[in-house]
């Protein structure tokens, strides 16, 4: 069965560090992967997606994720965090029969200036 | 730009109404998807439409209706709300293809009292 993990409930950061969240996936053939972030009282907007091709992919708001088929592994990352960054973040992969998304819990994270 | 539009942004409901939740999106999108938000268990799928007229379950169905009698509209009932439906609701949308997106509403915060 597919499933998402994100380990982080909770990350704390300084404004202008580097930003990692970490995703895990369960699924046995390619998955088709997807960040999300939501901010307060907003519904999801996509960050990026990787189905296929350079297991690097960019995304908007200066975010990238890099897939690693080894370690099950789709991990977000910012090399500089903005306060405007302050958001849930949800991680997702496709399933089987193609239609339904399995999210992970999400991770919020907080930016001090 | 795809607009997936939600009928309230918050809605106050007693115990024992039904509840009409109505979702809209105007992008011809073949699936629609509803999914309730709660903190620390992420979202979850209540139930997800690929056809005009078809759906299926998700993984918390129990206490929910789905209808979907035109392409671009897809609502969700609670035919008797109670206490524990209080929840953030979030509508999506998306085209046939596997590695296609999810596009959001911006949720309907639902309290039953």
């Amino acid at each position: 069965a597919q499933s998402v993990t994100q380990p982080d409930i909770h990350i704390t950061v300084s404004e202008g560090a580097s930003l990692e969240l970490r995703c895990n996936y369960s699924y046995g053939a390619t998955p088709y992967l997807f960040w999300y972030v939501q901010s307060p009282g907003q519904g999801l907007q996509l960050l990026l997606k990787y189905f296929s091709g350079d297991t690097l992919v960019q995304g908007i708001k200066g975010f990238e994720a890099e897939f690693k088929r080894s370690q099950s592994s789709f991990n977000l990352r910012k090399p500089s965090v903005h306060w405007s960054d302050a958001a849930e973040y949800f991680c997702a992969v496709v399933g089987d029969t193609g239609n339904q998304f399995y999210f992970g819990t999400g991770t919020s994270l907080t930016v001090i200036p | 730009d795809v607009k997936v539009t939600q009928s309230s942004r918050y809605l106050v409901k007693r115990t024992g109404e039904k509840v009409f939740l109505e979702c809209v999106q105007d992008m011809d999108h073949e699936n629609m998807f509803w999914y309730r938000q709660d903190p620390g268990l992420g979202l979850r799928l209540i139930y997800f439409s690929y056809d005009v007229k078809m759906k299926e379950k998700g993984d918390i169905p129990e206490g929910y209706s789905v209808s979907r009698e035109k392409k671009e509209r897809f609502s969700l009932i609670l035919e008797s709300a109670s206490t524990n439906q209080t929840s953030m609701y979030l509508c999506a949308s998306r085209a046939g293809q596997r590695y296609n997106e999810q596009f959001f509403g911006p949720g309907t915060r639902l309290t039953v009292l």
